[in-house]
């Protein structure tokens, strides 16, 4: 059935380090791509999305790239700050179905 | 942009008492109201699905005689857990499809139960 894979964390870098949190993702048909993020105790925000294959979403620094061929939507940030410290979700959406999440991703990073 | 708001963000019962948690769409009609619950540094599964109108589709080993879901308008949607017991809690997190937005989340409600 679909489903998202991504990276296993936690990830701790240093601030300005670059970043690259993985996620790959089988489905039928061409699912849209999401990158949500969830702060400490709070619920999820919608951090980008990609629609169509080749699209680049991107937000806040942070970019990721539909690649059909590797179905992956790895996200990255040239310079991630201490404020980035968050839990990330990648995510698909086929049709009408609910959104599929990936695991999430623990980042910490530290001045 | 569309708003969910979710309430209470956290709350703290008894057990054996029952815990209603409420979600309203802000400026957009929620078609579908969508359940999740988080365990710690785990990711968001999915309970349940609901309709407006129509009563909630439930995931496999989710019970819906323990977490009641109630989407009688376009606006508004309730999860009532009963009978509360340690083991169920957890956060819970709503998300509300329609009105052309996409998926919006609410904020999550932490609930501990004692």
């Amino acid at each position: 059935g679909d489903s998202v894979t991504q990276m296993e964390g936690p990830v701790t870098l240093s601030e300005e380090a670059f970043l690259t949190i993985n996620c790959t993702y089988t489905a039928t048909g061409y699912p849209s791509l999401f990158w949500y993020v969830q702060y400490p105790g709070e619920g999820l925000q919608l951090l980008l999305k990609a629609t169509k294959a080749d699209d680049k979403g991107s937000n806040k620094g942070f970019e990721a790239t539909y690649r059909k061929e590797t179905t992956s939507f790895h996200l990255e940030k040239g310079s991630v700050q201490v404020s980035d410290s968050a839990v990330y979700f990648c995510a698909h959406l086929s049709g009408n179905t609910p959104l599929v999440f990936g695991k999430g991703t623990r980042l910490s990073v530290i001045a | 942009g569309a708003v969910v708001s979710q309430h209470p963000s956290w709350v703290i019962c008894k057990s054996g008492t029952s815990v209603k948690i409420e979600c309203r769409s802000l400026d957009f009609q929620a078609t579908t109201m969508f359940w999740y619950r988080q365990f710690p540094k785990q990711s968001l599964m999915l309970m349940a699905t609901s309709n407006e109108g129509s009563k909630a589709t439930y995931e496999q080993g989710v019970e819906k005689d323990k977490f009641l879901i109630n989407h009688a308008s376009l606006t508004l949607s309730t999860l009532t857990v009963t009978s509360a017991h340690p083991e169920d809690s957890s956060f819970y997190i709503c998300s509300a499809r329609g009105g052309g937005y996409g998926y919006t989340f609410g904020s999550g409600t932490r609930l501990t139960v004692v």
